[in-house]
């Protein structure tokens, strides 16, 4: 199995809050992402977070750290229609490589 | 501003047939990437390239071949496909810890 786990799917209500949970486990990674990826394209790098980091945020959206129990957090405030897409999240490992989870579905309803 | 190229984006081949995915980086990246994505398992990694002449095998490497052939060009080829290959092939490329460039994918069908 994955070293990054995530749960596979998140419905939400357009206008409401998303929020997106991620384990990994290794504690020395450095950095962090979340990456989108929408229907048939590759994936596009939201954001990212450094270990040394607890939150981070960029308009929408809000990362959350907890070293300590190894969880990282991506929240979409105000869910668009145009939020509908599979999010990653991806550890790095002072090595280069990313190791990443299996995505998570996020499907907005009207 | 083309970021990562991948060729082609749809390829069907028998079983038995080999054939090669390119990818090209014009960002001077150093470090290349081949990822496959197939449902449910999020991406792995197949090779990758730390820089220019050098080649690692990633989490699953095997039936894979590739060949850095300079710092913008990283290929990968299917010596013999297999319908187990059939996936979603991706590459990437970074030069520093702010996430990697990903291409479009090529979209691969082993029948």
């Amino acid at each position: 199995g994955e070293d990054v786990e995530q749960s596979l799917f998140l419905s939400v209500r357009e206008g409401d809050s998303s929020v997106i949970n991620c384990t990994y486990t290794d504690s020395s990674s450095t950095y962090l992402y979340w990456y989108k990826q929408e229907p048939g394209a590759g994936l596009q790098l939201l954001t990212y977070i450094f270990s040394n980091m607890d939150m981070k945020q960029d308009q929408r959206l809000t990362v959350l750290l907890n070293k300590k129990d190894k969880h990282l957090s991506l929240r979409i405030a105000d869910t668009q229609t145009g939020d509908s897409a599979i999010y990653f999240c991806a550890e790095n490992r002072n090595d280069y490589k990313l190791s990443f989870g299996a995505g998570t579905t996020v499907t907005v309803r009207a | 501003n083309a970021g990562v190229t991948q060729t082609p984006k749809f390829q069907v081949l028998k079983t038995g047939q080999s054939m090669t995915l390119q990818c090209a980086q014009d960002m001077n990246h150093n470090s290349m990437y081949w990822y496959r994505q197939d449902p449910g398992m999020g991406l792995r990694l197949i090779y990758y390239s730390a820089s220019e002449g050098t080649t690692d095998k990633g989490e699953v490497p095997n039936g894979y071949n590739v060949s850095r052939l300079n710092k913008r060009e990283f290929s990968l080829r299917l010596e013999s496909a297999a319908p187990s290959q059939t996936s979603v092939y991706f590459c990437a490329s970074t030069s520093f810890n702010y996430g990697y460039t990903f291409g479009s994918g090529t979209r691969l069908t082993v029948v």
